[in-house]
């Protein structure tokens, strides 16, 4: 039971567009939502969340927008560098504690910026 | 910032037996640390979580004598498999919490079983 989906494997987009990586969920439980970036031989870095309770939050060239009701994230970055080539991982969590490392991932979306 | 150490990167074993891999911080002490599973082309599975100075909890369908945790200090998780059989091939990834929210998760670079 797949409860954090990442539907596309991979994405490609030229530098100075925009990327937009989509995530969906079926937990209703989860109320925080994460997004993590992976170079290859690295561990996953944290790069923006977003709690239930607000629908968008901003940093930089990264936005991450949720959309409770259609169960529904999605991390925009823009403009799009070659630096940003990486794998894309969702993640979400419900409340409590400790319980926030307990991430559930999507499988991940492979984007590349071509120069 | 925070950096979470695990060794061996890769590791290649004949079936039959163990394999343990390490999770260190260190320049932080992590009372909770987590192990995960990735199979290619899938997402990342926590196993278990892994409290300082107890029992491990694992998740549903995660068997515990086979993928023994040791979170023996603040600075160092272990997890051994056990008797190795292919299907056990991995990669295999912990991350250690600098305190409390999701975002102060810091992930190791995860080690790369392979059992013969």
């Amino acid at each position: 039971d797949q409860q954090v989906k990442q539907n596309s494997p991979s994405l490609s987009v030229q530098e100075g567009r925009i990327s937009i990586l989509n995530c969906d969920y079926t937990n209703s439980m989860f109320d925080y939502f994460l997004w993590y970036k992976k170079y290859p031989a690295e561990g996953p870095t944290f790069l923006i969340s977003i709690s239930s309770i607000k629908d968008k939050n901003e940093d930089g060239r990264f936005t991450v927008f949720l959309n409770k009701s259609a169960k529904h994230l999605s991390l925009h970055i823009v403009p799009s560098q070659p630096g940003d080539s990486a794998v894309y991982f969702c993640a979400a969590s419900s409340a409590g504690g400790t319980s926030y490392g307990k991430l559930t991932f999507g499988q991940g979306t492979i984007l590349t910026v071509h120069p | 910032g925070a950096v979470v150490s695990q060794h061996p990167s890769w590791v290649i074993c004949k079936s039959g037996t163990s394999v343990k891999i390490e999770c260190r911080s260190l320049d932080f002490q992590a009372t909770t640390m987590f192990w995960y599973r990735q199979f290619p082309k899938q997402s990342l599975m926590l196993m278990a979580t892994s409290n300082e100075g107890s029992k491990a909890t694992y998740e549903q369908g995660v068997e515990k004598d086979k993928f023994l945790i040791n979170h023996a200090s603040l600075t160092l998780s272990t997890l051994t498999v056990t008797s190795a059989h292919p299907e056990d091939s991995s990669f295999y990834i912990c991350s250690a919490s600098r305190g409390s929210g999701a975002n102060v998760l810091t992930f190791g670079a995860g080690s790369r079983l392979t059992v013969l």
